[in-house]
């Protein structure tokens, strides 16, 4: 089945940076990568995905890219600010319909 | 409105008992799934169902019995619980099976065996 690792397990950034997070996927037949964001005492929420036949998708301060070749896709996210805090999940689904979830990036915004 | 609604959002019971978490959604979807969130905040899907037919059962103990009396609904029923069943389980929706569907969660259930 599909395995999706994800890096960093946690990430702490200052208001105003960047932070990046990383994913790699195994299964190549994958076609579709969503992020998901999940706030404390919450379920997890859909911030932004993409698609396999699209490298890049931004929507205003994240942006996730799609490497197909190399099997790995990445959520930025500009500007920080504290309520970015929380936990991001990426995901990757194959025709099979079945979504695997990475293990989980917990980002701090410090103020 | 809450589009994907679970009850209770809180359970403390012991080891041994018999416990149903209750799932339903106003989406109008076709697919609903059971996902367990252990401690290190692992997402892991159990259960996933397509206008009240079976079409995921990732290897579960068989203690664990969804059941789906119309595709709104699918309740989660456990029977036995043991210490390792603690965790945060969440239901959620699709629009159908088809990738690319987004998946909307509920609030999860916490459930503690103690």
């Amino acid at each position: 089945g599909e395995n999706v690792e994800q890096h960093p397990s946690t990430l702490s950034v200052q208001e105003g940076d960047s932070a990046v997070i990383k994913c790699t996927y195994s299964d190549s037949a994958s076609n579709y990568f969503p992020w998901y964001k999940q706030e404390l005492g919450k379920g997890p929420q859909l911030i932004i995905d993409i698609r396999s036949n699209v490298g890049e998708k931004k929507d205003q301060r994240i942006a996730v890219t799609l490497n197909k070749t190399a099997k790995h896709f990445s959520l930025h996210i500009t500007e920080t600010q504290p309520e970015d805090s929380a936990v991001y999940f990426c995901a990757a689904s194959t025709p099979h319909y079945k979504l695997s979830f990475g293990a989980g990036t917990t980002v701090t915004v410090r103020a | 409105d809450t589009a994907v609604s679970q009850t209770p959002k809180y359970l403390v019971t012991q080891m041994g008992n018999d416990k149903s978490i209750k799932c339903e959604q106003n989406l109008g979807h076709d697919t609903m799934y059971w996902y367990k969130q252990d401690s290190k905040k692992f997402l892991k899907i159990m259960f996933s169902y397509n206008n009240k037919e079976l079409i995921i059962n990732e290897t579960v103990p068989n203690r664990f019995s969804p059941k789906s009396p119309d595709k709104a609904h699918l309740n989660l029923h456990i029977n036995s619980l043991e210490l390792g069943d603690s965790a945060v389980y969440f239901c959620a929706s699709s629009l159908s099976q088809g990738t690319g569907n987004t998946i909307y969660f509920g609030e999860g259930s916490w459930l503690t065996v103690v």
